[in-house]
């Protein structure tokens, strides 16, 4: 069964910072992974979504990695700004007939002006 | 403008009357599925269907049924809503991935369930 945990569970940063968050998943066997954005009690955005056989994809100040083999993606975010602030999840894309994504518990982030 | 559209929004409900959340797409996606997102459990599959007239369960599909007879829809039906249904509900769309085309997913915004 596909577990994927977020790292850290929060994140509280001044504006301007670098920053990574991570994701890991336990069984390599995906078709891709995506990163979403949740701003609180609202929909998911799509932010980044990486093919299995990508190593990364940047839109703008995100860039997402991929490292299938080791079951580990990290999502960078330059340049913060308070804006940024809402919970990132990380879901992967199972190669089970079932398709279906198996999302990580996210990562709150806090970007302070 | 491509989207998942659910309704409604937001429902209050009370134990035990049928309630149904809809959900259409304009994608023409063949993958469709149903989460429900609870605080400290993360997202989790309810249902899901490939195709028309094709559905099957995911991880928590006790308490709810699913349609699938045309492409763009596919409601959630609660036939007798409880308490422990109390959640946050997003519907999702995405071509399949074994037809060989992009399989970004994309998600409803939402419909905020309380049961009563």
């Amino acid at each position: 069964k596909q577990e994927v945990t977020q790292i850290p569970a929060a994140l509280s940063v001044p504006e301007g910072e670098n920053l990574v968050l991570n994701c890991s998943f336990t069984d390599s066997a995906i078709y891709n992974l995506q990163w979403f954005r949740q701003d609180p009690g609202k929909g998911l955005t799509s932010l980044l979504l990486i093919q299995s056989s990508q190593r990364e994809q940047t839109s703008g100040r995100l860039n997402a990695s991929l490292d299938k083999s080791s079951g580990r993606s990290t999502l960078y975010i330059a340049a913060s700004q308070p804006g940024d602030s809402a919970t990132y999840l990380c879901a992967v894309r199972g190669s089970g007939s079932n398709y279906k994504l198996t999302f990580g518990k996210g990562t709150l982030l806090t970007v302070n002006p | 403008e491509a989207q998942v559209t659910q309704n409604p929004r937001y429902l209050i409900t009370v134990t035990g009357k049928k309630l149904t959340v809809t959900c259409s797409q304009n994608m023409n996606h063949e993958y469709m599925s149903w989460y429900r997102q609870d605080p400290g459990l993360g997202l989790r599959q309810i249902y899901y269907s490939m195709n028309v007239e094709v559905t099957d369960k995911g991880d928590v599909p006790e308490g709810y049924k699913v349609s699938r007879k045309e492409k763009r829809n596919f409601p959630l039906i609660l036939e007798s809503p409880s308490p422990n249904q109390t959640s946050l509900y997003f519907c999702a769309s995405s071509f399949r991935v074994d037809r060989g085309r992009g399989t970004e997913a994309f998600f409803g915004q939402g419909t905020r369930l309380t049961v009563v």
